[in-house]
């Protein structure tokens, strides 16, 4: 079975530009989740879906990000137009059940903005 | 700020047991304890997590104090391929957030 996969998993921008960050939760798993590790901080999260819809965005920094679902398969992160704060490794996570049982993680991608 | 602590670092001797400590002195009575590990290149990988009572899996052992306020993940022998930073995470009742620590990097020595 193949786990959570994230693409690419290195992307260098320069500010200003955009860049969508994709990932593939394991199939089946309704519960998908962004979180993120910027430059000496802890890993954050950013928002959760359920299948299709938002259930918690509070995470999210500012209105340059979007997060999308499409179809409660896949989900698209965007960074428009993206700050050299930005840059970090962006981790998405599934789970079946509620994630008080287990989360299954991607490798991440790497984020830099020079 | 990160609503648990953990050391930096720890560093055990091959097939010795390691004890990775945890402070989360401000969860509440719903909240989840979780412990994840990260390899290097690779994303979190779930270890164990608890509430209340003590917890066992194939992996570690996981032992909450009475008052919750603290952890401690124990990994009865340490193997080379358990070096990797530990995290202790605060998981909220309705599963939905994570507040992850800083991690404690585990090195062990052959």
């Amino acid at each position: 079975e193949a786990g959570v996969t994230q693409f690419p998993s290195h992307s260098v921008i320069e500010k200003g530009q955009t860049v969508t960050l994709r990932c593939d939760p394991i199939s089946g798993h309704d519960n998908l989740y962004w979180y993120r590790r910027v430059m000496g901080k802890e890993i954050k999260f950013l928002l959760h879906f359920v299948k299709e819809s938002k259930q918690d965005e509070s995470g999210m920094p500012n209105n340059r990000f979007l997060a999308e679902r499409t179809g409660g398969t896949y989900s698209t992160l965007k960074v428009q137009p993206a700050e050299l704060e930005d840059s970090g490794v962006y981790f998405c996570a599934s789970s079946h059940l509620p994630p008080r049982e287990k989360l299954f993680f991607g490798s991440g991608t790497q984020l830099s903005v020079l | 700020d990160a609503k648990t602590t953990q050391p930096n670092s720890m560093e055990s001797n091959e097939e010795e047991p390691v004890h990775l400590p945890c402070n989360h002195s401000t969860i509440s009575g719903t909240d989840y304890i979780h412990w994840y590990r990260q390899l290097p290149s690779q994303g979190p990988e779930y270890v164990i997590h608890g509430l209340t009572s003590n917890v066992n899996n194939r992996m570690a052992s996981l032992a909450i104090a009475e008052d919750r306020k603290s952890s401690t993940l124990i990994l009865h022998r340490a193997t080379l391929r358990d070096a990797a930073v530990y995290y202790c995470i605060q998981g909220t009742d309705t599963g939905n957030q994570f507040y992850f620590g800083t991690g404690t990097s585990l090195t062990v020595i052959p």
